[in-house]
């Protein structure tokens, strides 16, 4: 089993859409970062969480430490979101970068 | 402020031959990651260097290595080739360790090996 799983795999939204993507883990960690990557390979960071709430633009992310669960939220989705999510974490135990699988989001006009 | 760099971008070698990869952190940035991915198993961490230390390293076999240098650029080396090399290879740069701070990502080097 895998330490840090995403869900869903992949989706497929239509423009204006709220899109949901969840993030589980099982190691203790010091902050979890939720990283976007378009096509071609180039990764931005979004959001870097090790508690609450953030918020950029229609980007919103969440950590529940003692459930150990995250969630990215896109509000009013358009098709220039279309991209790999991937959640990872920075594990306590060995300071090191864990990731999730991806979710592949596709946006339709 | 220019981002990360990686040289070269694309790069194409044999089985056995050796490889080195460059990367220029953001200016100011002195830790510098560098992280595998592979359509099979994602991406991976292979090491973190900070002030010319390597700080962390992945579940790698010693033929990938790496160093950084005293302007914080750095390079990573994988020698004796294998099919199984062929990857993305992506390095990032934060100001201090990677622990809780945000890292910045260069556009990668893809090598491919035949």
């Amino acid at each position: 089993k895998n330490e840090v799983e995403q869900s869903p795999q992949n989706l497929t939204a239509q423009e204006g859409e709220f899109i949901t993507i969840n993030c589980s883990y099982s190691v203790g960690i010091s902050a979890l970062h939720w990283l976007q990557q378009h096509p071609g390979g180039g990764i931005v960071s979004l959001f870097m969480l090790s508690s609450g709430k953030k918020k950029h633009g229609r980007l919103i992310a969440t950590i529940n430490i003692q459930e150990k669960h995250s969630s990215l939220h896109i509000t009013a989705s358009h098709p220039r979101d279309s991209a790999v999510y991937i959640c990872a974490v920075i594990s306590s135990n060995t300071d090191k970068l864990i990731f999730g699988t991806g979710t592949r989001l596709q946006v339709f006009p | 402020k220019a981002g990360v760099t990686q040289t070269p971008r694309y790069l194409i070698k044999t089985r056995g031959q050796q490889v080195t990869l460059s990367c220029s952190p953001i200016s100011g940035h002195r830790s510098v990651s560098w992280y595998q991915q592979t359509p099979g198993q994602g991406l991976q961490f292979l090491f973190e260097y900070f002030s010319e230390t390597q700080r962390n390293k992945g579940n790698f076999p010693g033929r990938f290595s790496g160093r950084q240098f005293s302007n914080s650029r750095s390079e990573m080396n994988v020698s004796t080739l294998e099919l199984g090399d062929s990857a993305l290879y992506l390095c990032a740069s934060s100001l201090v360790v990677t622990g809780t701070n945000e890292q910045f990502f260069g556009p990668g080097t893809r090598l491919t090996v035949l």
